[in-house]
């Protein structure tokens, strides 16, 4: 697609329950990567693939968060076990080797 | 204290005011400087990219970058009310590498 498509587009799950996100790049961006965005906050990085490899990953903030990317395409977001600190707007971007990221319009999970 | 400050505001101007908008950071490897926009329940747009120091200009829209002062400032000039919006900063020290943001400063123009 001409865009970065991001699934579901809200998500509201009970504390405890487990979630997947889902990203679908920009057609041949090899760079994908997930931000979270809290209410009035910035952009929290959470991690960033080169490929199917995550070179750096130190922002997920608990071993409750995975990430995976298959084919150099598709990637997925896990949050295990969620908490009511994870609701926040999940934000995935791609990028070329050119310059900036495309990113979606996210995902805005709610635990309740 | 963060690699990155910007004012969250808000800032609310009227309608042909020319707007400052500023970051400060502290970290003198970031040499990609990016400016982006977000509209409410929407993802970043990225509006202005500049490497390195210097001024960019793109319409309405002025990016620049003081790499002495690690202070960067977008200005937009006769702004209108469909520039309201959140505006992040961002930066990195590559051209693919992960970005670090700023908190965003919400502008409203009124008309």
């Amino acid at each position: 697609g001409a865009g970065v498509s991001q699934s579901p587009s809200n998500k509201v799950t009970e504390k405890g329950k487990d979630v997947e996100l889902r990203c679908d790049p920009i057609s041949g961006h090899t760079a994908l990567y997930w931000y979270r965005q809290s209410l009035g906050q910035g952009l929290e990085f959470l991690i960033y693939f080169q490929g199917n490899s995550a070179p750096d990953k130190s922002g997920l903030p608990s071993d409750r968060f995975s990430a995976e990317r298959t084919g150099g395409s598709v990637s997925t977001l896990t949050i295990q076990r969620t908490q009511q600190e994870d609701s926040a707007v999940y934000l995935c971007a791609s990028s070329s080797r050119s310059y900036g990221y495309t990113f979606g319009s996210g995902t805005r999970l709610t635990v309740v | 204290q963060k690699e990155v400050e910007q004012d969250p505001g808000p800032l609310s101007v009227p309608e042909g005011a020319i707007v400052s908008l500023n970051c400060t950071y502290s970290n003198s490897a970031f040499q990609y400087f990016m400016w982006y926009r977000q509209y409410s329940r929407k993802g970043p747009e990225l509006l202005m990219y500049t490497y390195s120091s210097g001024n960019k200009e793109d319409g309405r829209f002025t990016a620049q970058v003081d790499k002495s002062s690690k202070y960067i400032s977008l200005f937009i000039r006769d702004s209108q009310p469909s520039d309201s919006a959140t505006y992040l900063c961002a930066m990195s020290g590559s051209n693919t590498g992960k970005l670090i943001f700023g908190q965003g400063t919400t502008l409203q123009v009124k008309p």
